[in-house]
C-alpha cells in the first residue's frame, strides 16, 4: 500500500532549527511536496523536490532522497509565526498526491 | 475574485439532508480536487477532475459526487448527507501545464452532519 510518514508534533525555540522527516511508500514516484497549513486555515505550498538534493528557500529548506523514499524539511530562525502543521505529499504514478497525516510545530519563545 | 473560493464557510446539516459545497477558482487551472480533512489522518481525495467535461474518483467517493461543466467550477455534491461525513473540505486547483503541477487550496467548509 501507499503510505507517508511523519512525526505527529515536534517542538523548537525561537530563534533555533527543526527539521522536520518524511518517507514515503509509493507505487511509482513524481515529486515531493510540503506545504504548511496554520490552525484553520488552507494548506499552503511551501516545496517542492523531484530530484534528489537540497532546495533552498529562504528560511525553509526541502531534501529529497528517492532511493530511501526520505525527505525533510528544515526550517531556520525560527519565529513564532511558523508554528503550524506541517504537511508532507508525495506524487504517485498516477499523478495522485498521498498525504501524511502532518506535523504539528510548536514553538516555544 | 483571486485565487479558489469556497461556499458556505461552514454547515451544519440533518442526517439525510442533500448538500452542495461551492468551488470557484478565477486561474483558469484545468484542474480540480476535492480532499477531505479529518484529525489524526492526511488529506483524503474524493473527487478529481483533470478537465472541464471529466472527471475521476479519488480515494473516498461513496457518498459523494461532483460535476465539472466549465473550467471555474467544481460543485462536491452529498446526496444524503451521514454524520460520518463530518469533515472540513477543501477544494484545490492546479496546473498540469506546469512542471510542478502544484495544488492550491480554498480556504475549507467546515461540515458538521447531526
Amino acid at each position: 500500500g501507499q503510505n507517508i510518514d511523519q512525526p505527529t508534533e515536534m517542538t523548537a525555540t525561537e530563534g533555533a532549527i527543526v527539521q522536520i522527516n518524511c518517507t514515503y511508500q509509493t507505487s511509482g514516484f513524481n515529486g515531493l511536496f510540503w506545504y504548511q497549513q496554520h490552525a484553520g486555515e488552507a494548506p499552503t505550498f511551501l516545496s517542492y523536490n523531484v530530484l534528489d538534493g537540497l532546495e533552498e528557500k529562504g528560511r525553509f529548506s526541502s531534501f529529497l532522497s528517492r532511493s530511501k523514499g526520505y525527505s525533510y524539511l528544515l526550517l531556520k530562525e525560527l519565529q513564532m509565526k511558523d508554528s503550524a502543521s506541517y504537511l508532507c505529499a508525495a506524487r504517485d504514478s498516477n499523478y495522485q498526491l498521498i498525504w501524511g497525516a502532518g506535523t504539528k510545530l510548536i514553538i516555544k519563545p | 475574485i483571486a485565487g479558489i473560493t469556497q461556499a458556505p464557510t461552514s454547515q451544519i446539516l440533518a442526517a439525510g439532508r442533500r448538500m452542495t459545497l461551492r468551488c470557484t477558482q478565477d486561474m483558469r487551472h484545468n484542474a480540480m480536487y476535492w480532499y477531505r480533512q479529518d484529525l489524526g489522518l492526511g488529506l483524503r481525495l474524493i473527487h478529481y477532475s483533470n478537465t472541464a467535461g471529466t472527471t475521476g474518483k479519488g480515494e473516498v467517493p461513496d457518498g459523494y459526487s461532483v460535476s465539472r461543466a466549465n473550467t471555474d467550477d467544481f460543485p462536491l455534491t452529498l446526496a444524503s448527507a451521514v454524520p460520518s461525513q463530518t469533515s472540513v473540505y477543501f477544494c484545490a486547483s492546479s496546473d498540469t501545464g506546469d512542471s510542478t503541477d502544484t495544488q492550491y487550496f480554498g480556504p475549507g467548509t467546515r461540515l458538521t452532519v447531526l
